[in-house]
């Protein structure tokens, strides 16, 4: 199975800052077969980006995301109140689909 | 409202079991594929089960084959797991969420509920 690991763990940021989170796979992830997610405490996870640099419905143009093979980013342009939570990287590529063990971006 | 609402989640014993329920509600739920989701505390999520719209193709996660059983009814927009012979590590938040594509799967999922805690402890 392919593991995810997700950097930073915790990430401080102030309000309009820039949030750049990686995710590194450990082998190459087929295709554009990589989703990023946002959850908060108590709350239902959200889909953010799918296909790699695709955004689901609804989600602000300051979420972008990146990358192929065994690297992926995800940027979020001029952090929002409203963005800081954790985020989670997953692929589908391989099975069993694998998410990441997430990155904190939480307010300075 | 589209929406995902689990439920039946608790504390049970080492070798115990539960049923959890997940009630999707705004959305024509017959023609999505389903998953469950979990989360244990301080990790990331884990996929356990995917069952497809008719109940005919369903798949397991390693950690959970042979215990866990899911099913659904879609007269009553309902998707369900059976967890039986349950240890420690099943400890989690368990997330009912709907797969992107309807019919078949894309493996990404844009509707999740909010999660039922079960806790598996003596």
């Amino acid at each position: 199975e392919i593991v995810l690991t997700q950097s930073p763990g915790t990430l401080s940021l102030s309000p309009g800052e820039r949030a750049t989170l990686s995710c590194r796979a450990s082998q190459s992830v087929s295709s554009t077969y990589f989703a990023w997610y946002q959850h908060k405490p108590g709350q239902a996870p959200r889909l953010l980006i799918y296909g790699v640099s695709s955004r689901a419905t609804g989600i602000p143009d300051r979420f972008s995301g990146s990358g192929s093979g065994t690297d992926f980013t995800l940027t979020v342009n001029r952090m929002e109140p409203e963005d800081f939570a954790v985020y989670y990287c997953q692929q589908y590529g391989s099975p069993p689909l694998t998410f990441g063990g997430g990155t904190k971006v939480e307010i300075k | 409202e589209v929406q995902l609402v689990e439920s039946g989640g608790g504390l049970v014993q080492p070798g115990g079991s539960l049923r959890l329920s997940c009630a999707a509600s705004g959305f024509t739920f017959s023609t999505y594929v389903m998953n469950w989701v979990r989360q244990a505390p301080g990790k990331g999520l884990e996929w356990v089960s995917y069952i497809d719209t008719s109940s005919t193709t369903i798949y397991y996660s390693d950690s959970v084959k042979g215990r866990f059983t899911v099913s659904r009814d879609n007269a009553k927009n309902s998707l369900f797991l059976q967890m039986n012979t349950l240890r420690d590590e099943d400890t989690a938040v368990y997330y009912c969420a709907r797969d992107f594509g309807r019919q078949a799967p894309y493996w990404y999922f844009d509707l999740w509920g909010r999660g039922t805690l079960v806790t598996v402890s003596s």
